[in-house]
C-alpha cells in the first residue's frame, strides 16, 4: 500500500507570497495528481504528471521520481487560492489494476 | 474539456429511504468511473470502480448491496444508497477515467440522512 504524506497540513500566507506544498510517497507510481478542493467540497484536478514539471498560470507542479517527491508551487498567491490541496498517487496494485491513494490534504489560507 | 457533473449537489433524506446520485461525463467518454466518499476532515476514500457494462468492483469494507452502482453507458454512472442511515451521511464524489492515467472529478454530492 502506498503511503502519501503531505506537508504542511495547514498553511497561512499573506497575499502575494510564494507557496510550496510538498507530497512524498512510499512506493513507485505511474502518475501523480494535484487536486484542489474548495470549501464547498468540489474538486478540481490541477495537474496530472508522471515526470518533470508542469505549469498552468500561477501554478507549477514538479515531480522527482527517484526521490518519490512532488511539490506544488503557487506564485503571487491570492485569497481565491484558499482551498485544500490534495496529492494523489496512482500505483500498480496487482492483477492489472491500479489504485489511487490520496494524501490528507494541505489547507491553505491566503490573507489579503 | 473533460467535465464531470453530479446530480444532485446536495440531498437530505430520511433514514431508511434510498437516494440515487448521478455522475455524468459531459464531453468525453469515461471507460471507468470511480466513486469516492469523504467524511469531514478526512481524505477521499475509494468505494468502488466501475467499467461500462460490467459489475462494479467494490473496495474492502464497502457493502455492495447497500451502495448500488450502475454504469450503463460511457457517460453515466449512478450510485444508489439503499436504506440510508445517518452514518451514511457524507460527501460522495465520482470521477471519470480515460485509460489508466486520466481521471476527472465531479463536484461532489453532499448527503445528509436524518
Amino acid at each position: 500500500k502506498n503511503e502519501v504524506e503531505q506537508s504542511p497540513q495547514n498553511l497561512t500566507a499573506q497575499e502575494g507570497e510564494f507557496i510550496t506544498i510538498n507530497c512524498s510517497y512510499s512506493v513507485g507510481i505511474s502518475a501523480l495528481h494535484w487536486l484542489q478542493q474548495h470549501p464547498g467540497g468540489g474538486i478540481v484536478s490541477l495537474f496530472m504528471l508522471s515526470s518533470g514539471k508542469k505549469k498552468h498560470g500561477r501554478l507549477i507542479a514538479t515531480i522527482n521520481i527517484q526521490e518519490k517527491h512532488s511539490s506544488l508551487h503557487i506564485t503571487a498567491s491570492h485569497p481565491r487560492d484558499s482551498a485544500v490541496y490534495i496529492c494523489a498517487v496512482r500505483s500498480y496494485s496487482g492483477a492489472g489494476s491500479y489504485q489511487l491513494t490520496f494524501g490528507k490534504g494541505t489547507k491553505l489560507s491566503v490573507i489579503p | 474539456g473533460a467535465v464531470v457533473s453530479q446530480h444532485p449537489s446536495w440531498v437530505i433524506c430520511k433514514s431508511g429511504t434510498s437516494v440515487k446520485i448521478e455522475c455524468r461525463s459531459l464531453d468525453f467518454q469515461a471507460t471507468t468511473m470511480f466513486w469516492y466518499r469523504q467524511f469531514p476532515k478526512q481524505s477521499l476514500m475509494l468505494m468502488a470502480t466501475s467499467n461500462e457494462g460490467s459489475k462494479a468492483t467494490y473496495e474492502q469494507g464497502v457493502e455492495k448491496d447497500k451502495f448500488l452502482i450502475n454504469h450503463a453507458s460511457l457517460t453515466l454512472s449512478t450510485l444508489t444508497v439503499t436504506s440510508a442511515h445517518p452514518e451514511d451521511s457524507s460527501f460522495y464524489i465520482c470521477s471519470g477515467g480515460v485509460g489508466f492515467y486520466e481521471q476527472y472529478f465531479g463536484p461532489g454530492t453532499r448527503l445528509t440522512v436524518t
